[in-house]
Formats: C-alpha cells, structure tokens, sequence
C-alpha cells in the first residue's frame, strides 16, 4: 500500500540531546513537509522541500534541520537549539504545489 | 499574508442532526482551500477541497463544503451526523500562486452526541 511512514511514534528524550524523526514515502511524490501540532494552535510549518537536494524554512524553522537526499526520504533532526522540542511532529508529501497533503501518523517528541 | 480563522473552538451536534464546522480565510488571489479530519493520535486525513468550479465540493464521509467568494467563508458540513464523525477537524488554505505552503487553522473539534 502507498502511504507515508513516520518513525519512531513515540519518543523520549532528555534536554540537550538530538533527535532525528524519520519519515518515507512510496507515493512518487516530489513535495514533502514537516508540520509541528501544538495544541489549540493547529498545524506549524517548520521545513519543506519541493526536490530532491533542495529545501526551504517554513515559519518555525529555528532548531530544527532536515535533509532531502532521495525522493522518498525526509527525516527532521530536532536540534538543543528548539527551546520547546515536546510536540506532535506531522510529515506529509503532496504530488504538487496546488493538490492535497497525504499525511503520515505523527511522532510524538517528549524532552523529558 | 494567507490566514485561516475557525471561529469555534468545539461545535456539539445531536446525533442525527446536521452539523456545521465554519471557516473564513484570506489571501491573495484565488483560494485552493482544504478540509482535513484528525483522530486522536493520528495523522490528518484529507475530506474534501476547492480549488476551482461549483462552489458545493463534495467529500468522503458524506462531507460536503460550500465555497463563498464574497464571505471569504469555506464551511463544512453534513446533513446527519454521525457519533463516528467526533473529531478535530481543521480548514487550510493555499494562495493562488501555487506557493507551497498549505496555511492551518487552529482546528474545531466536533462532538456528536448520541
């Protein structure tokens, strides 16, 4: 089945420490994003990328860095720089720049 | 600057009744706006979206939405609700230039009452 994986679903981490999110597709798409969900303020764009090798700062992009080596591929590194890591981190992929978002199920990040 | 405003944070509907779930957004040119359902822990999936043509778009689940060009306005609804359909529901919304980033609202979460 097509879809996006994102990987771990849940994860801990202490203060200071990287982490690294993973997220694939198998869905041929060439857009993908990271969203960061907080509660009562809906859906944040951190990173996205429209190809391979390149990629551009959403909004909230600070403390974060991400890497777009294969088309299928989008991991988000968490960097000690996010002052307030603990959220639910969302990717999603899109076969264009005016179509729908497939998501993925979400990680959640805890700094403990 | 795009923007999206859900005006209410938890709509409750009796079973069976209709339901709405309002959006209102901005931007520059023509809208692609977007409805999206969220379970809890879980990914977004995509209802329904407007992009260009009949201002009633039609969606899975029974969802439908109409477009208004003069209210700026994108509600969603459904004629009989279901409890199944208890969940946060979020609008989104591009600009006309294709940009790439799709522009959330802060989400409404919808209790059907049985």
């Amino acid at each position: 089945d097509g879809g996006i994986t994102q990987s771990p679903k849940y994860l801990f981490r202490k203060e200071g420490q990287n982490v690294t999110l993973s997220c694939e597709q198998n869905l041929n798409h060439d857009a993908m994003y990271w969203y960061r969900q907080d509660p009562g303020q809906g859906l944040r764009l951190i990173y996205y990328s429209q190809i391979v090798n390149d990629f551009q700062k959403g909004d909230i992009a600070e403390g974060y860095s991400v890497s777009r080596e294969k088309k299928e591929s989008f991991p988000l590194t968490v960097t000690s720089a996010q002052k307030n890591p603990t959220a639910f981190y969302l990717c999603a992929s899109s076969i264009s720049s005016t179509g729908e978002l497939f998501f993925g199920e979400g990680s959640r990040l805890t700094v403990l | 600057a795009q923007s999206v405003a859900q005006p209410e944070d938890q709509v409750n509907v009796a079973e069976g009744n209709p339901l709405t779930v309002k959006c209102t957004y901005s931007v520059s040119g023509n809208p692609y706006l977007f409805w999206y359902v969220q379970y809890p822990n879980r990914g977004l999936q995509f209802l329904l979206k407007y992009i260009t043509g009949d201002n009633l778009v039609k969606g899975s689940y029974g969802f439908e939405a109409e477009f208004n060009k003069s209210q700026t306005s994108f509600h969603l609804k459904k004629p009989s609700a279901l409890v199944s359909d208890s969940a946060l529901y979020f609008c989104a919304v591009r600009d006309g230039t294709g940009a790439n980033n799709l522009f959330f609202g802060t989400g409404t979460r919808l209790t059907v009452i049985p």
